[in-house]
């Protein structure tokens, strides 16, 4: 069975673009998260979906944005991209919402570059 | 607020050496625990979790953690580490009352040393 997969896996930006990275879940799951995992630090939580609804938004500001599809894929927009904004956006996703019996399974992210 | 701190950024250990990578969190609420796995160029892949019960958990790879509710920690242990154990290594936590998202530290990167 295919894994999580994102797309593209590679992307470079300028300041004040606007970007939309893409995920696929595993099939079967209804629910995607998404993180940004800046250089030397852990991952910080963007947004949960479950069933096509935000379930969950982290402290980010409002440039980030995401939506998921009918078939549960989902993607994630960032508006007028800063330097900052640069790090690799991890997709993962679960078959519930909750993470006590449904355990995150991440994509091997997306790497962005704001220049 | 709920952070996790992973207190070595690098740890560095011999081939067959035992090794521990320590976490330790903070949270006002009952938890749930967990340590990923990051390959070089790949995801993150889950290695075991703590939910309820025995305070020992085994997880894959030969890799076990122990929670210490009094200490707040939940450090990850191997006996005999090899060459293929070479990552980086992720405590998360997630509060019971939220468990949606995934409160990270910052990582530690295991060097074996052959």
């Amino acid at each position: 069975d295919a894994g999580v997969t994102q797309s593209p896996t590679h992307l470079i930006k300028t300041r004040g673009q606007q970007v939309t990275l893409r995920c696929s879940p595993i099939s079967g799951h209804k629910s995607v998260s998404w993180y940004q995992q800046v250089l030397g630090q852990g991952p910080q939580f963007i947004f949960q979906y479950y069933e096509k609804e935000e379930r969950g938004r982290g402290n980010f500001p409002d440039r980030f944005s995401a939506r998921q599809f009918p078939n549960y894929s989902s993607e994630l927009n960032v508006n007028a991209l800063l330097l900052g904004d640069s790090a690799l956006y991890l997709c993962a996703s679960s078959s519930d919402r909750g993470l006590m019996n449904s355990p995150l399974h991440f994509g091997n992210g997306t790497r962005l570059t704001v220049t | 607020a709920q952070s996790v701190t992973q207190l070595d950024s690098q740890v560095p250990v011999f081939e067959e050496a035992p090794v521990e990578l320590r976490c330790n969190y903070s949270s006002s609420v009952s938890v749930y625990l967990f340590w990923y796995v990051q390959y070089p160029n790949q995801g993150l892949q889950l290695l075991l979790k703590y939910l309820s019960g025995s305070t020992l958990v085994k997880g894959i790879n030969g890799f076990e953690a122990e929670f210490n509710k009094s200490q707040t920690s939940f450090h990850l242990r191997k006996p005999s580490v090899h060459i293929s154990d070479t990552a980086e290594y992720f405590c998360a936590v997630s509060e019971m009352d939220s468990n949606y998202q995934l409160i990270w530290g910052a990582g530690t990167k295991l060097i074996i040393k052959p």
